[in-house]
């Protein structure tokens, strides 16, 4: 049961465009949403979050956007750099619950 | 702070053999989390700590496998019998329990098992 959907395995964009990552989920009770990002052989790294009340969450050049009633977030990187070349995780977990469910990835790749 | 760290970074082992890992977290972090993380696949929970209490293990930690977090600062992940099917990366997480959890992940630790 994936209750966090990672669709599209990869995606590869040229630099300096815009990349999307899309993200659907199906468990209600998900208030709190996360994006990581992972490079080979290392551990995920926080990129940025958004908690249900909002609809936007803008850091430099990442943007997550939530739309609750369709359970879809996004994550738009403006300008994709080569060094974003990344798998990408969408993370998601519900207030007073303990368990942080992750999505499969999606590899990234900026094409100089 | 250093952030999460684990050690060893690699292992490799026989089948049959015992492995253990460590996890130091982040230190003002009460929360400590284990995730197994296969080729393709996002991570999958393991089992976690709220300071030294063990409150949650997966069905997919079998009995073969046993985790510590003594005093409630570093832990240790160990695999009884090792299995082909154990190879993964073992990755360690903590976080400040709250609204809006953030868990840091530490590098992992990468175990293949021959």
């Amino acid at each position: 049961d994936q209750q966090v959907k990672q669709n599209s395995p990869s995606l590869s964009v040229q630099e300096g465009r815009i990349s999307i990552l899309n993200c659907d989920y199906t468990n209600s009770m998900f208030d709190y949403f996360l994006w990581y990002k992972k490079y080979p052989a290392e551990g995920p790294t926080f990129l940025i979050s958004i908690s249900s009340i909002k609809d936007k969450n803008e850091d430099g050049r990442f943007t997550v956007f939530l739309n609750k009633s369709a359970k879809h977030l996004s994550l738009h990187i403006v300008p994709s750099q080569p060094g974003d070349s990344a798998v990408y995780f969408c993370a998601a977990s519900a207030t007073g619950g303990f368990k942080t469910i992750f999505g499969a990835g999606t590899r990234l790749f900026v094409k100089a | 702070d250093t952030g999460v760290s684990q050690d060893p970074r690699h292992k490799i082992t026989k089948r049959g053999q015992n492995v253990t890992f460590r996890c130091d977290p982040i230190s003002e972090h009460n929360r400590l989390y284990w995730y197994r993380q296969t080729l393709g696949q996002g991570p999958e929970f393991l089992t976690y700590f709220q300071n030294e209490a063990q409150l949650e293990k997966s069905r997919l930690l079998s009995d073969r496998f046993s985790a510590e977090r003594p005093k409630g600062s570093f832990s240790t992940l160990e695999i009884q019998r090792t299995e082909q099917g154990d190879s993964a990366m073992y990755l360690c997480a903590s976080s400040f329990w709250g609204p809006e959890e953030t868990q840091y992940f530490g590098p992992g630790t990468r175990l293949l098992v021959l």
